[in-house]
């Protein structure tokens, strides 16, 4: 199976931040790589797909990058409803993989 | 608007099964894979396996092979997701999700999350 992990697992920062999240596949996926914003007990919301296309709807200040096994995911002015965690999910292979998480926090 | 609507918490024994529904509207039922994945408490996002209603074609993780089995009813648009034998290891919030991932599609949708509590 293929592994995905992310890094950092937690950061804080604040209103305004730049905010770089990494997210690496145990194997090579192309670009088959979506990623999600997940707020405290609600459901996942994709933010970005095919590794760099920006989700219809989702603010331009997202942004994703990366193929083969590393990849992500750029906040560049991070706002405050951007305080969230967000997740990396592999669909090139089965089973379907989700990183661990990064779990944005305020500073 | 595309809603997916699940059924309510359940709250099972150990050794028991439960079946969660998720009520699919506003878009064509039968063109879309319905993926289910669970979060276990304070935990991260679990892919558990798909469904495509048009066929009733499956895919489960490996993991949960033998304990779980995905169906729908194309004529009320719902999907079903049953899980047997739980532990208390099964306690999550189960989501649905209609999504398609291939083909530079941004079709992506998710139900509110059912909680599931295994305890005796």
């Amino acid at each position: 199976d293929i592994q995905m992990t992310q890094s950092p697992s937690s950061l804080s920062a604040s209103v305004g931040d730049r905010v770089t999240i990494t997210c690496r596949a145990s194997q090579g996926i192309g670009n088959d790589l979506v990623w999600y914003q997940q707020r405290p007990g609600k459901a996942p919301k994709r933010l970005i797909y095919a590794a760099s296309t920006l989700q219809s709807g989702v603010p331009s200040r997202f942004s994703g990058s990366g193929s083969g096994t590393e990849f992500t995911l750029t906040i560049s002015s991070l706002q405050s409803e951007d305080f969230a965690t967000y997740y990396c999910l592999q669909h090139n292979v089965y089973p379907r993989a989700f990183g661990q998480g990064t779990k944005v926090e305020i500073k | 608007q595309v809603q997916l609507v699940q059924s309510g918490a359940e709250v099972k024994n150990p050794g028991a099964s439960v079946k969660v529904s998720c009520k699919a509207s506003g878009y064509t039922f039968t063109a879309h894979y319905i993926h289910w994945a669970r979060q276990a408490p304070g935990k991260g996002l679990e892919w558990m396996g798909w469904i495509y209603p048009s066929s009733g074609n499956t895919n489960y993780a490996q993991r949960f092979q033998g304990r779980v089995t995905m169906t729908r009813d194309t004529s009320t648009t719902t999907a079903y997701m049953e899980l047997s034998s739980l532990s208390s290891d099964d306690t999550a919030i189960y989501f649905c999700a209609s999504v398609t991932y291939s083909g530079g599609s941004d079709f992506d949708y998710w139900g509110q999350g059912t909680l599931v509590t295994v305890s005796s």
